[in-house]
């Protein structure tokens, strides 16, 4: 069975500071890497996704996948208290409808 | 309106007791999913309709049921709840597969 394996569970940094999320996914025929972010007492909302080795840049979010060593990572750049919230990775198989999720890193940024 | 609804937003059911959940979509998707999330876990895959087949895991098969009698409306049943049903129940919708997932808030339900 597909797994997503998140690092860390949870991560407090000052406002202004880099984030950096890791997922590791347990197949490399993933077909798409997504990020979403989750905000207390919300669903999910999709922040970013990538299909190809390398990176994704998309505003203040750059995406990096690693297919040979089944790693992305999510980084936020000039983190802001509004960007505090769970964030949750997920992958897809080519084909299939459905996609598997990651636990979670629980993100806080302090003013 | 790019949005999915659900009802109730809190649900309190007693064990043995049937549940209704109730999710909507108005963005003509044909694919509507339902995920069961607990604390600190990874929001779990129950089953889902690509537009009138319904899709069921294989662990969770016999303890859910759904309807989906419109492309707008989606439902998730438990016939006789247990406490370990207690859970936030999220409803996704998508368009051709898996790209883009829309999810509503959630139904809290509390089984006691």
């Amino acid at each position: 069975q597909e797994k997503v394996q998140q690092s860390p569970e949870s991560l407090i940094v000052p406002e202004g500071a880099m984030v950096s999320l890791n997922c590791s996914f347990s197949d490399s025929a993933s077909q798409s890497i997504w990020w979403y972010q989750q905000h207390p007492g919300k669903g999910p909302k999709a922040l970013i996704s990538i299909f190809s080795n390398g990176n994704k840049k998309e505003g203040r979010l750059t995406v990096y996948l690693n297919r040979a060593s089944l790693h992305v990572s999510l980084h936020i750049k000039d983190s802001q208290p509004s960007d505090s919230a769970v964030y949750l990775c997920a992958r897809a198989n080519y084909g299939n409808e459905k996609i598997t999720f990651g636990a979670g890193t629980k993100l806080t940024i302090k003013p | 309106d790019t949005t999915v609804k659900q009802n109730p937003r809190y649900k309190l059911a007693r064990v043995g007791k049937p549940v209704n959940l109730i999710c909507s979509q108005t963005m003509n998707h044909d694919t509507m999913y339902w995920y069961q999330k607990k604390p600190n876990q990874a929001p779990k895959l129950l089953l889902f309709y690509y537009d009138k087949i319904l899709n069921r895991e294989a662990d969770t098969f016999e303890k859910f049921q759904s309807s989906r009698p419109n492309n707008s409306f989606c439902s998730l049943y438990i016939g006789s709840a247990g406490l370990e049903y207690s859970a936030m129940y999220l409803c996704a919708s998508s368009y051709r597969g898996p790209d883009g997932y829309t999810f509503g808030s959630g139904t809290r339900l509390l089984v006691i």
